[in-house]
């Protein structure tokens, strides 16, 4: 158990809903990391939070945004859903102090998003 | 350029037998970390080892080890007496520089299945 957690485990929807992804870090880590992995497209970063700003951005589409809160959990919110954004979604967090290249990401357990 | 590269999508290993993932990465950052996460079938991303570039030794965790070729820019994991629970994907990342804030570089992924 990492200590990162993700909620829902899973979750269905259909085409053109909007979603609310959820992770809370682990204890004492300010950073917060969003992927998405798909069988197609492989893990690919989306978006950095470090304590409640965004850091750095990645192959996020416009129609994905996210937040972290004051309390450091995050929620990544996907509209317009396609059939193509269907993947897993991973959170992950570090210390991030620095973000130094010895910052270790720890992942939580996903959310495997089906769109249907 | 990519950024890692795994040329192995699948390997096989006879339980108790040692297996080396193959890893390259492509920087002209001096300042860089490392990192081999691996990845069951039940989906969670679990942090294994880490080394950075001014590392003088290999790290090794456990079982795992990095066999780190600064001039070759290669970073291969080794597993050593192999177990059926090492069954997994194994995803090699990097970050580059300090302080950055950027996100991690991931690899492909090896398919590693260990053979009772």
């Amino acid at each position: 158990d990492s200590g990162v957690t993700q909620t829902p485990k899973h979750l269905i929807t259909a085409t053109g809903q909007r979603v609310t992804l959820r992770c809370s870090p682990r204890s004492g880590d300010l950073s917060v990391y969003w992927y998405q992995q798909s069988l197609d497209q492989g893990l690919q970063f989306l978006i950095q939070y470090y304590n409640g700003e965004e850091r750095a951005k990645g192959n996020i589409l416009e129609r994905f945004s996210a937040q972290q809160f004051p309390d450091l959990h995050s929620e990544l919110n996907l509209s317009s859903l396609e059939l193509g954004d269907s993947a897993l979604y991973f959170c992950a967090s570090s210390v991030g102090i620095d973000s130094r290249r010895t910052d270790t990401q720890y992942f939580g357990p996903g959310t495997r998003l089906t769109v249907l | 350029a990519q950024k890692i590269t795994q040329t192995q999508p699948g390997m096989f290993v006879q339980e108790k037998e040692a297996v080396t993932l193959d890893c390259t990465y492509d920087t002209s950052d001096p300042s860089y970390g490392l990192f081999w996460y691996k990845q069951p079938s039940s989906g969670e991303m679990i942090f294994l080892i880490y080394q950075g570039s001014y590392d003088q030794q290999n790290a090794t965790e456990g079982r795992y080890s990095l066999n780190f070729q600064k001039a070759r820019k290669s970073a291969n994991l080794v597993i050593s007496a192999s177990q059926l629970g090492d069954s997994a994907m194994y995803f090699c990342a990097m970050r580059e520089g300090e302080n950055t804030g950027n996100q991690f570089y991931f690899g492909t992924g090896t398919s590693l299945t260990v053979i009772p």
